[in-house]
């Protein structure tokens, strides 16, 4: 079972730029077909879809984006360091939320494309 | 987009009740469908998939149903460690995955 484990500085400032690691355990990026997505969960619970980059064996097929955060977050995989990366620029307070990397192998049954969560990591904007 | 609204948004029950939460989305979306659980503290875990399946490892006192619209989660029998935050989601576009607003599930 893949592990994650996200990393980042828990305080951005206003209009900064939010950058956020996620390291996938051993070799796995490499070995099939995954989507690495990224979640966050603000203060009232509520879950959302960021966006999630796609990787094939030691090919990365690009990524796709909520439409809410279009122009304003990227994610990328490095294969080589098997990591994820998140980064949102332009922040507001109404970006603080814990930030999940989620992982699941593609193709997958209907439903199950949440199935291995990181522990997550708190990030709040502030000055 | 694909909207999924979840009700209740918490509810309150005893030790052995049956508990039902239901999801009802935007657009027709087959079976695709899961609903994580999430504890204090804690990342959400899977329960269901495919509307009914259950993961591995999970209590069968966790049912899933529905198709289409409209989907519900019953826990039967609830266990004190069932008192969380419920979550449905659906990834019928593999460009747009959604969530329910949640259930929290309290203890009365």
């Amino acid at each position: 079972q893949v592990l994650l484990q996200e990393t980042g500085p828990g305080l951005v400032k206003p209009s900064e730029i939010l950058s956020l690691r996620c390291s996938v355990s051993g070799d796995y990026m490499t070995r099939g077909s995954f989507y690495w997505t990224w979640i966050r969960q603000a203060a009232g619970g509520r879950l959302e879809y960021i966006g999630h980059v796609s990787t094939s064996g030691s090919t990365n097929h690009g990524s796709t984006y909520n439409p809410s955060f279009w122009g304003r977050a990227t994610i990328s995989a490095d294969l080589s360091t098997h990591q994820i990366s998140l980064t949102i620029s332009s922040v507001t307070a109404a970006d603080t939320a814990i930030y999940y990397c989620v992982a699941h192998r593609v193709p997958c049954p209907p439903g199950r494309s949440f199935d291995v969560w990181g522990q997550g990591a708190m990030v709040t904007v502030a000055s | 987009a694909i909207y999924m609204t979840q009700s209740p948004s918490s509810l309150s029950a005893s030790v052995g009740d049956r508990v039902i939460i239901t999801c009802r989305a935007s657009q027709a979306i087959s079976n695709n469908v899961g609903w994580l659980q999430q504890k204090p503290g804690e990342a959400p875990k899977l329960l269901i998939y495919a509307s009914s399946t259950l993961e591995s490892g999970v209590s069968s006192r966790f049912s899933g149903s529905g198709s289409g619209t409209d989907f519900t989660l019953t826990i039967s029998d609830l266990q004190p460690e069932d008192f969380a935050s419920y979550y449905c989601l659906q990834d019928y576009n593999s460009w747009s995955f959604s969530f329910g607003q949640g259930t929290k599930v309290e203890i009365k």
